[in-house]
């Protein structure tokens, strides 16, 4: 149980375009769900938190009009890239939790690696 | 704001031997932390999952201890095999999830 999907896995963009990607919850109703950047050789960082329903909450240095965040459903939440640049490319793995506790254990998905030409 | 760190940054090891993995933090008003595997190009495999009440957890090879007081955690794998190379990160969860830089194993057949 607790299966995260993300897809895709990998894209591949030219700079200036928008790129979606999506992370499902397959077996749970996923309340809240989170998504990470991560950069090679580095840990991840949190970029946002989504709750079903409402706007998501940003971290610090995040840009919210770059890094579109829907999470329409309980089941589905989408991340999109908003005319991305070489920089943005990076590895983006996303979570999810069965409730609103912050305690509350995260799944994660596989990742999806984005390429910006 | 809290700090993850995990030392050492890489270790190599032959086959059969213990790893000994270490994880500090900063903060210790913490709900869990929890230890993940991460495989070159891959997402995350949760290993352990310590509540902040709890001192250790153990599954199969693997058990990890947590000494919040102190801002540390172990995570010892036993009898280690060439399988087990891959990433190990910590992550400890105060009201959001830090994660720390991770230890790369690399077990020698």
């Amino acid at each position: 149980g607790a299966v995260v999907s993300q897809h895709p896995s990998w894209v591949i963009c030219k700079s200036g375009t928008s790129v979606k990607i999506e992370c499902r919850s397959l077996d749970f109703q996923a309340t809240t769900m989170f998504w990470y950047r991560q950069f090679p050789k580095q840990s991840l960082m949190l970029m946002a938190t989504s709750n079903e329903g409402s706007k998501a909450t940003y971290e610090q240095g995040v840009e919210k009009d770059k890094f579109l965040i829907n999470h329409a459903s309980l089941t589905l939440s989408t991340l999109t890239v908003t005319s991305a640049h070489p920089e943005d490319s990076s590895f983006y793995i996303c979570s999810a939790s069965s409730g609103r506790a912050v305690w509350n254990e995260q799944f994660f998905g596989p990742g999806t690696r984005l390429t910006v030409l | 704001k809290q700090e993850v760190t995990q030392i050492p940054a890489a270790l190599s090891v032959p086959e059969g031997e213990n790893l000994v993995l270490n994880c500090s933090f900063t903060d210790s008003a913490i709900y869990n932390l929890q230890w993940f595997r991460q495989d070159p190009g891959k997402g995350l495999t949760s290993l352990l999952l310590i509540q902040s009440s709890q001192r250790e957890q153990t599954s199969g090879r693997l058990n990890a201890s947590l000494d919040k007081s102190s801002g540390r955690s172990t995570l010892y794998i036993a009898a280690s095999q060439p399988g087990d190379s891959a990433t190990y990160l910590c992550a400890v969860n105060d009201y959001k999830l830090s994660f720390g830089a991770g230890t790369t194993v690399t077990v020698r057949a």
